[in-house]
């Protein structure tokens, strides 16, 4: 079954910190993975994306890796700024078959406090 | 990038009416998506919506619930009829752009049904 997970469910950290979100899917066949950032009351904005052969993305303060071995990736976030306090999702496409292309995960929830 | 316009950004509505939900794109898409994020949820692809066609709606979404439209390419509408507070949910529009299809979305409907 085509599924994204992702851990934590929610995260409060304090402002300035980093901080590491995971996700962990079990879809196949594998074309990229991205991770959007969701404010409160907006739409899903993307972050960043990456294919099978990439290991590591940058966006700014954001840095996202894939391990394509283990299906696992993770959203880094460094020095933490109030802004940063959105729902981060993960969703992981699928090559094409005519079916949905697209697994999206629940999404971790962060707050970031002064 | 896509800028995309939805309106309602938000509404309260009785039980047994319906509504509509437009969504605004600053530029010609071959096809616009149409999600519902019910809370504490992932994203979930309601349907396709093609210009001058049916819209393709996804397992469990039905055309009689969920009436699309779809006009022009740069316009479509989605109505949930008959609401039910099971409905109270954010619906989003979306579009894919790019080499890598990523997808735009809207601001998003928050629709609360009581």
């Amino acid at each position: 079954k085509n599924q994204v997970e992702q851990s934590p469910q929610s995260l409060i950290i304090l402002e300035g910190k980093n901080c590491t979100l995971q996700c962990n899917y079990t879809v196949s066949p594998f074309s990229n993975l991205r991770w959007y950032k969701q404010d409160t009351g907006r739409g899903p904005v993307s972050l960043t994306i990456m294919t099978f052969s990439e290991n590591t993305k940058s966006n700014g303060r954001y840095t996202a890796t894939l391990d394509a071995d283990t299906k696992q990736s993770s959203l880094h976030i460094t020095a933490s700024q109030l802004s940063d306090s959105a729902s981060y999702i993960c969703v992981v496409t699928r090559i094409f078959s005519g079916n949905t292309p697209l697994v999206f995960g629940k999404g971790t929830r962060l707050s970031v406090i002064a | 990038s896509a800028v995309i316009s939805q309106k309602p950004s938000r509404d309260i509505c009785q039980r047994g009416t319906s509504l509509t939900i437009q969504c605004q794109v600053d530029s010609q898409v071959t096809m616009m998506f149409w999600y519902r994020q019910q809370p504490g949820q992932s994203l979930t692809l309601i349907a396709t919506a093609n210009q001058g066609s049916e819209a393709t709606y996804e397992s469990g979404f039905v055309i009689d619930k969920f009436p699309i439209s779809r006009p022009n390419l740069t316009f479509s509408t989605l109505t949930v009829s008959n609401m039910s507070p099971e409905d109270s949910s954010i619906y989003l529009c979306s579009v894919a752009r790019g080499d890598t299809g990523e997808l735009f979305f809207g601001e998003g409907s928050r629709l609360t049904v009581l």
